[in-house]
């Protein structure tokens, strides 16, 4: 089973802070996403790489950059923290030829104070 | 910006019953329509998916209807259960390595026993 791991399941930071969320994916996928969601606004897509050391811009990038050194982890890292980046990230990772079908992360609460 | 169009928000449907979530798009462009069933505290996962030439794709109790035409795509749920309570999200994609997922904000279903 393909098994996407996530540094942690609940962060509290104050404004400010710089926070790096961790993914790790154990299948050799070429692709990895990072999510925000957010109650009545779905799965809105932040950042994904399909390729180590590469990386595309998703819908919300503001606020947000990543880090993808090797093939099996993606990084999130907010530079500023700030209390509207409160919210469920979700890291997912896919083959390549099948980005349909994305296997997710269990998600880290990410709460900023 | 591509959308995805999910209705309802939410829906209590009784044990035994049918649950219906329908989905709108508007790229005519996609060619791969997935959706994802999230439970409480876990990450999204694909449940059934189905392409645009096919009207119809049964996997068990669950059923994607499509209608090129209408642009319309919907999830049936048949004698639904308590354990199908969760949170369900339509998706489109081009299915080729680089696209990505554009979801609808999804449908919270409450099966009541």
């Amino acid at each position: 089973d393909v098994k996407v791991t996530q540094s942690s399941r609940y962060l509290v930071k104050r404004t400010g802070e710089k926070v790096f969320l961790e993914c790790v994916q154990d299948m050799d996928h070429e692709n990895m996403f990072w999510y925000r969601q957010d109650p009545g606004l779905g799965l809105r897509l932040i950042y994904f790489s399909y390729d180590v050391k590469m990386k595309e811009k998703g819908d919300i990038p503001e606020g947000y950059s990543v880090s993808r050194e090797k093939k099996e982890r993606f990084s999130l890292i907010l530079e500023s923290a700030s209390t509207n980046q409160t919210s469920m990230y979700l890291c997912a990772s896919s083959i390549s030829w099948a980005s349909y079908e994305q296997y997710f992360g269990p998600g880290t609460r990410l709460t900023v104070t | 910006q591509q959308q995805v169009k999910q209705s309802p928000q939410s829906l209590i449907v009784q044990k035994g019953g049918i649950s219906i979530i329908n989905c709108a798009y508007e790229n005519t462009a996609f060619d791969y329509f997935p959706w994802y069933q999230q439970f409480p505290g876990k990450g999204p996962a694909l449940l059934i998916a189905i392409r645009p030439d096919v009207s119809e794709k049964k996997e068990g109790r669950f059923t994607i209807s499509f209608n090129k035409s209408a642009k319309q795509f919907s999830l049936h749920i048949m004698d639904s259960q308590p354990g199908d309570s969760a949170t369900y999200f339509c998706a489109a994609t081009l299915n080729s390595g680089y696209s990505t997922l554009t979801f609808g904000k999804g449908t919270m279903l409450l099966v009541s026993p």
